[in-house]
């Protein structure tokens, strides 16, 4: 079972809706979660971190986690083309050591 | 805020050759930092962590070594490159607000 997994997509929405991406972790422990955006051969940045249950928001981005499921998803309200990207999940186990999803390509049509 | 330095930006080398890829970091003090790798499509492989001067982690046993001569230095070596070296190197380092990564170096041996 690998540590972070996501599925790889490509998720396809509308302009306009609602694109929501998951993320499942191993590691009962873990205490921090992040999300990424990566855009074709760029380096990652930063979107979102979560580290208590429940939602968080910034903008159009809302982060979701679930400890007892180990969940955390990201929902994009109103999708635009230029969010067209990779998306990353990334936990951090603890020992300061950040272990990231395969990502899941989102692909928003006009 | 916290900066991340990479160069070079691309990399060809020769199979057999010898690699050294620097990251430097500016606007904290003691950070923790990381080498990530990514291949083509694929997430992101954690290879070194480093949480002071002198001090690496391995993740991965493979061809690749790690040094951390100053606080805000950390570099990347390989004696002789394989093929199965190429990818996108990334460098990281976390503050309290989360982990940022340097702009990468994509390397090809060829």
């Amino acid at each position: 079972q690998k540590e972070v997994e996501q599925n790889s997509g490509p998720l396809s929405v509308p302009e306009g809706a609602i694109a929501s991406l998951n993320c499942t972790y191993s590691d009962r422990g873990s205490q921090s979660f992040f999300w990424y955006r990566q855009y074709s051969g760029k380096s990652p940045e930063l979107i979102m971190s979560i580290y208590s249950n429940g939602d968080k928001e910034d903008g159009r981005f809302t982060a979701q986690l679930n400890k007892a499921s180990q969940y955390v998803s990201l929902l994009i309200r109103d999708s635009q083309p230029s969010d067209s990207a990779t998306y990353l999940c990334a936990v951090d186990r603890g020992y300061n050591k950040l272990i990231f999803g395969a990502g899941t390509r989102l692909a928003v049509h006009p | 805020s916290q900066t991340i330095h990479q160069w070079p930006a691309t990399l060809v080398q020769p199979v057999g050759s010898p690699l050294s890829l620097e990251c430097t970091v500016e606007g904290t003090s003691n950070p923790n930092l990381y080498w990530y790798r990514q291949a083509a499509g694929r997430g992101l492989q954690l290879l070194f962590y480093s949480v002071g001067i002198g001090q690496i982690s391995s993740e991965v046993p493979q061809n690749l070594s790690a040094s951390r001569p100053q606080d805000r230095q950390f570099i990347l070596s390989s004696k002789k490159l394989l093929l199965s070296d190429s990818g996108f190197y990334l460098c990281a380092g976390n503050t309290n607000y989360g982990y940022t990564f340097g702009s990468g170096t994509r390397l090809t041996v060829v």
